[in-house]
């Protein structure tokens, strides 16, 4: 079975600091992992994916994420926070299931960017 | 290349109504899952489509079914609605032969029950 734990339902940054949203997973394969951001009143977009390849992945809008198998860990960071920043953030795993695959999200964190 | 559509994007329901929502993957996408959304419960796997075929789903009751066309585009369908029915519902596609669940999310129905 699989299943995603994110830290904090909210977190709380000022504008140019370090941006720190915790991710652990629970996977028996190994796992495609995943972070989508949501802003208001839209659907989830990609912001990186993990797939095995290199373990520092890097996204969009200055996003990266560490794979720690070890940890089982997935924490997406971003060294300098912007208002636009602002939104709900999800970390997804995700396996194959009956042909296809079977995406589960952790319950997101909402982040909050003061001036 | 257009993007995951969902409508409607509002809509609001009484109790006991049905309603039925509709998305429209992503050109060449062949896989349509469908999540709800709340507040309390966060986003909540469905049912997922390929090939005009349920190959996956979530731990939702019967009232809650779905349907895929040739064309790929999918049909939610909510029956009997109840006050807790009341979310937002995305649906998301993959590219066929895409091999580690990506999705591409629409901007989703949000339902008011009353």
């Amino acid at each position: 079975a699989q299943s995603v734990t994110q830290l904090g339902s909210h977190v709380s940054v000022s504008e140019g600091a370090l941006v720190l949203l915790r991710c652990n997973y629970s996977s028996s394969v190994p796992p495609y992992l995943f972070w989508y951001v949501q802003y208001p009143n839209q659907g989830l977009q990609l912001l990186l994916k993990y797939t095995s390849a290199a373990t520092l992945v890097k996204g969009i809008n200055g996003f990266e994420a560490e794979f720690k198998k070890s940890e089982t860990s997935f924490h997406l960071t971003k060294p300098s926070a912007h208002m636009s920043d602002a939104a709900e953030y999800f970390c997804a795993v995700s396996g194959p299931k009956s042909g296809g695959f079977k995406t589960i999200f952790g319950a997101g964190t909402r982040l909050f960017v003061k001036a | 290349k257009a993007g995951v559509t969902q409508t409607p994007r509002y809509l609001i329901k009484t109790r006991g109504q049905q309603v039925t929502l509709s998305c429209s993957p992503i050109s060449g996408h062949r896989s349509v899952s469908w999540y709800q959304q709340t507040p309390g419960q966060g986003l909540q796997f469905l049912f997922e489509y390929f090939s005009e075929t349920q190959r996956n789903k979530g731990n939702f009751p019967g009232r809650f079914s779905g349907r895929q066309f040739s064309n790929s585009r999918s049909e939610m369908n909510v029956s009997t609605l109840e006050l807790g029915d009341s979310a937002l519902y995305l649906c998301a596609s993959s590219a066929s032969g895409e091999n580690t669940g990506e999705l591409f999310f629409g901007e989703g129905s949000r339902l008011t029950v009353l």
